[in-house]
């Protein structure tokens, strides 16, 4: 298992709420991602990160925001939650351009 | 633009018997090729890679893939199957001057029955 943590696992909020889902990493890797996966089905980039202070969108347009002040932290805002936001989201990190290792992901649903 | 697909929602084997799960894959330049599992309710785990070097991949609990760069693929395959393989599994794909970001296949849900 990678040293990659997400909180909470499970979260359950009701529409109009700001959430921060927490990502965690102790391995010192200079690259961070989101993803967002429905269940059971493909993975889709949202977010990226290639060190302090850098963040870019991926792939798929996200209305969440991201921050990286710190190396190993890379949390993820919602500012107002609604139930097109239920999913899963995955974080995961790299050194460099080599594997990416993944946390247990967050599962959100926004009654 | 790259992509990768495959083409199996779901493949069913018998345990003991050996498995593939299909992958193909576009992209500009020589690929960086991934394959992961995903069990219910958690995190994707790598696998195996390929970079570069032997077409034939070894990776972990007893995986192995291989890259077919004239038929642009790198099927995952298993000689004998465990009903505990049984799980999602992502192939993806990192082309040249992409920094660490990865395109995932849509996944391949693997069933093996005893």
């Amino acid at each position: 298992e990678a040293d990659i943590y997400q909180t909470p696992r499970y979260l359950v909020i009701g529409t109009g709420k700001k959430i921060t889902l927490e990502c965690s990493q102790t391995m010192g890797h200079d690259k961070m991602y989101w993803y967002q996966q429905d269940p059971g089905m493909e993975l889709h980039l949202i977010h990226y990160s290639y060190g302090v202070n850098s963040t870019e969108k991926g792939d798929l347009s996200s209305e969440s925001t991201v921050s990286r002040i710190r190396t190993e932290h890379f949390p993820l805002t919602l500012e107002s939650a609604r139930p097109s936001h239920t999913s899963q989201y995955l974080c995961a990190s790299s050194v460099g351009e080599n594997i990416q290792y993944f946390g247990a992901g967050t599962r959100l649903s926004v009654l | 633009a790259q992509s990768v697909a495959q083409p199996e929602d779901q493949v069913n084997v018998a345990e003991g018997n050996p498995l593939t799960v299909k992958c193909t894959y576009s992209v500009s330049g020589n690929p960086y090729l991934f394959w992961y599992v995903q069990y219910p309710n958690r995190g994707l785990q790598f696998l195996l890679k390929y970079i570069t070097g032997d077409n034939l991949v070894k990776g972990s609990y007893g995986f192995e893939a291989e890259f077919n760069k004239s038929q642009t693929s790198f099927h995952l395959k298993k000689p004998s199957a465990l009903v505990s393989d049984s799980a999602l599994y992502f192939c993806a794909v990192r082309g040249y001057n992409q920094g660490g970001k990865l395109i995932f296949g849509q996944g391949t849900e693997l069933s093996v029955k005893p």
